[in-house]
């Protein structure tokens, strides 16, 4: 069955550590995104990717980097810059920038 | 950036009833979108909306794309437990990302 994959579901690290989650699609999508979800929050768009080897700042960019090597593959990294790395953090594909999203089951990422 | 205004914020109902949130932009759009998210999960897509006016339905749920071309409804008939979790509305303007509210909290009691 197709869908898009994140992993860990549950993520610990230490303060000032870089951490990297994985986020894989196997239906084909072109288009990925990250998303972060605070308790209560809505959804905040951290990077989105339309194509291999090339990828957009969201609106709350700032200590997070990404890259899109694959097709298949949009990993995200939270840097020690990022001032508040503890969330819920969301990955989705769409076939193009004109479809529906469709969301991983994310990662919850506490930093201790 | 920019975000739907959404309503409710939070509703707490008895099991049995309807329910009823809305969406609301600044901007038209040609696409509304409904997403359910359950706790400590992803969010799914409910139902789709493509024409102004267009009125779909998904079980006990029904979605109407606002005739502005600004906003959208949900209604969800006769509740159950497993209806809890957070409802998005979502909306694209032109060929652009989707924008997403800022969701609806919904808490069904027995």
């Amino acid at each position: 069955d197709g869908g898009i994959t994140q992993s860990p579901k549950y993520l610990f690290r230490k303060e000032g550590q870089n951490v990297t989650l994985s986020c894989e699609q196997n239906l084909n999508h072109d288009a990925m995104y990250w998303y972060r979800q605070d308790p209560g929050q809505g959804l905040r768009l951290i990077y989105y990717s339309q194509i291999v080897n090339d990828f957009q700042k969201g609106d709350i960019a700032e200590g997070y980097s990404v890259s899109r090597e694959k097709k298949e593959s949009f990993p995200l990294t939270v840097t020690s810059a990022q001032k508040n790395p503890t969330a819920f953090y969301l990955c989705a594909s769409s076939k193009g920038m004109n479809y529906g999203y469709t969301f991983g089951s994310g990662t919850r990422l506490t930093v201790v | 950036g920019q975000q739907l205004n959404q309503s409710p914020q939070s509703m707490f109902i008895q099991e049995g009833e309807d329910v009823s949130m809305n969406c609301t932009s600044s901007s038209i759009f040609n696409t509304w979108l409904w997403y359910k998210q359950d706790p400590g999960e992803g969010p799914v897509l409910l139902i789709a909306l493509y024409k102004a006016g267009e009125l779909t339905s998904n079980g006990r749920l029904t979605a109407q794309f606002g005739i502005t071309r600004k906003d959208s409804f949900l209604n969800i008939s006769a509740s159950i437990p497993s209806d809890v979790g957070i409802y998005f509305c979502a909306g694209r303007e032109g060929t652009d990302k989707l924008i997403f509210g800022t969701g609806t909290r919904l808490q069904v009691f027995p």
